[in-house]
Order: structure tokens, then sequence, then C-alpha cells
């Protein structure tokens, strides 16, 4: 089955690092996206990795892909308060049908404490 | 590069009433896609066009529910007899290839009372 899942929420206080998790059951995923989202707005591509990856870092952020475990993982360094936001993992299950649609989690709420 | 644009950003309506959105993608992207946000959800997948064609229709698409993308670049989405069920963020994004990351708008709120 096709299904993405996240913990609901993580608080860290500024400064720190943050680790959001998130499994998903498709073993066949060829892409994982991580994708931020900020009240009242659309959702904003953080970054991906592709599956033959283990790691990809960018700036700040560092995505970790487990595929033996079907695990994501995305830690921001140094966690500031414009960080606060909710934070979807998706990924491309195979569907067979061409649309290479996203399947997104929940969503992890992050808030920062100053 | 402008981005996804949708417009309306917000609609209020009455139960009962139809209501059209729409979506204008990246210039260079043929791939276009709707999705559905509800409170505390991630975004579902409705719908996908490639150029003009509707390739893909999710259950969640009820009768109710037609989308266009007649030349290939924007795209409709209308929704007919509102229901209060229907209340939700409705987002389009589009990409330029299959694997490439899908770019989203910010989203049309209806509220439907």
């Amino acid at each position: 089955g096709e299904d993405v899942e996240q913990s609901l929420f993580l608080s860290v206080r500024e400064g720190d690092s943050s680790v959001i998790n998130c499994t998903y059951t498709d073993s066949s995923s060829t892409y994982l996206y991580w994708y931020k989202q900020e009240p009242g707005a659309g959702l904003q591509l953080l970054t991906y990795i592709f599956s033959n990856m283990d790691m990809k870092q960018d700036q700040r952020l560092t995505v970790l892909l487990n595929k033996k475990d079907k695990h994501l993982s995305l830690r921001i360094a140094d966690t500031q308060t414009g960080d606060s936001a909710i934070y979807f993992c998706a990924e491309i299950p195979y569907s067979g049908a061409g649309s290479y649609q996203l399947t997104f989690g929940k969503g992890t709420k992050l808030s920062v404490i100053p | 590069d402008t981005g996804v644009s949708q417009d309306p950003r917000h609609k209020i309506t009455k139960r009962g009433q139809n209501v059209t959105f729409r979506c204008d993608p990246i210039s260079e992207h043929n791939r276009l896609y709707w999705y559905r946000q509800t409170l505390g959800q991630g975004p579902e997948f409705l719908t996908y066009f490639q150029n003009e064609a509707q390739l893909e229709k999710s259950r969640l698409l009820s009768d109710r529910f037609s989308a266009e993308r007649p030349k290939g670049s924007f795209s409709t989405l209308e929704i007919q007899r509102t229901e209060q069920g229907d209340s939700a963020m409705y987002l389009c994004a589009s990409r330029e290839g299959a694997g490439s990351p899908l770019h989203f708008g910010n989203g049309t709120r209806l509220t439907v009372t």
C-alpha cells in the first residue's frame, strides 16, 4: 500500500538541531521529498533525494535515507524561529499509471522556542 | 519564473452553489496536478494533466468535481452543488518532468457555509 507516516509534533529550542522523521511503505519509491508549509500558504519545496542516495546536504538541511528500513529524516541545523512550520515528507509511489503523483504524510508541526 | 499562481485565494460560498478555481502553472511545465488539503492532513491527490489531457483522477474526485486544461496551459477546477465537506484548501502544482519536484501554488481556501 501507499502510506507515509510522520510524528505530528516537534518542539526545539532556537539554535538546537531539529530532526524530523518519516517512514514510507513503497520500496519502489524513486524520489523522496521534504516540503515546508507556513500558515495559510502553499507548500514550499525544501529538498529531495533520489533513492540511490543515502544522504544529501544543502546548507542547514541534511537528508538521510535508509532504504532498508524505509526511513527518511530531515535535520535542520541551528534551528531558527523562522523554521517554525509544518514539514511534509512525500514519496512517489509506483503507480503504473504514469502520473508520478506525490503521496504525502500528515506533516510534522515544528515549534521553535526562542 | 513567476511560480504557480492560483485564483482566488479565498472563496466563501453557500451550500449548493457552484464554484470554479483557476491555476496558472509555471510556463514551461506540461504536467499539472490538483490536490486537496483539509485541516491537519497532508495534501491528497485529486487529478493530473499532461498538456491538455486529463490522464488520472483520484476516487476522491466525485461526479460533482470537474477539471479542465483546455489549451494545455491554465487549468480550472469546478465544484458543483457544493457541500460543507468540500471545505478545504485546493492546491495546484506543476512540474517539468516525471520525477522532477512539484512546485505548488498558494492554494485556494474554500469555505462552504
